[in-house]
């Protein structure tokens, strides 16, 4: 158990259809991490919040993906008229200020789009 | 992109052989990380090694660092077949506190 939990698992839905993903991290973490990971890839960065403030968004980040962390402990991640090419895992990691900087992974939730 | 390149993209061996997985990366860093991934789940840290070191160890795995090439070396020595996943290296650019940086993977497959 990394501490961070992720769903839905597994979501399945229609071409421009919203999907919104929620992680909670189970104690206080001010760094929060969002990456993607498609089949046979390594995870790509896709944005980072430092309590609830969004710190950086990399330019995979496309006007159609919104991510929150409202009072800095869970965050979301909202994916809107979502394409096939959104098909992935969605990775959540927290970063224990303690230490240099390992991540902790939750389990992923995978999107298919259909 | 912005991942390095890990070769080989898919290695696999017996169960008691050793298997090294290579790194390259392309900045300046303050740290690499190895990660492992099982199938379809989340990623999890197996060692750090700083920017000032050149090798370390824990357990069964030692990783080695070569800044001058910038390119590290996994090495999971007398591999099990609980060993078969995916191996990634990451790093986080020098002075960055943002986000790391992962490479492509080797997938490890270690045969009973």
């Amino acid at each position: 158990d990394t501490g961070v939990s992720q769903n839905p698992r597994h979501k399945i839905t229609k071409r421009g259809q919203n999907v919104t993903f929620r992680c909670d991290p189970i104690s206080e973490h001010n760094r929060l991490y969002w990456y993607r990971q498609t089949l046979g890839q390594g995870p790509e960065f896709l944005t980072y919040f430092q309590n609830e403030a969004q710190l950086e968004k990399s330019r995979l980040l496309s006007d159609r993906f919104s991510a929150e962390r409202p009072k800095g402990s869970f965050s979301t991640l909202e994916i809107q008229r979502t394409e096939q090419g959104d098909s992935a895992m969605y990775l959540c990691a927290i970063r224990d200020v303690e230490n240099t900087g390992e991540l902790f992974f939750g389990e992923g939730s995978r999107l298919t789009v259909l | 992109s912005q991942q390095g390149e890990e070769d080989p993209q898919a290695l696999s061996i017996q169960e008691g052989e050793n298997a090294t997985m290579n790194c390259s990366y392309k900045t300046s860093i303050n740290n690499l990380q190895w990660y492992r991934q099982n199938s379809g789940r989340g990623l999890v840290h197996l060692i750090l090694i700083r920017s000032n070191e050149r090798e370390k160890h824990s357990g069964r795995l030692r990783v080695t660092l070569d800044t001058s090439k910038k390119s590290s070396s996994l090495l999971i020595t007398a591999s099990r077949a609980a060993d078969t996943a995916s191996y990634f290296c990451a790093w986080r650019y020098g002075g960055s506190q943002g986000n790391l940086i992962f490479g492509k993977g080797t997938k490890l497959s270690v045969k009973p």
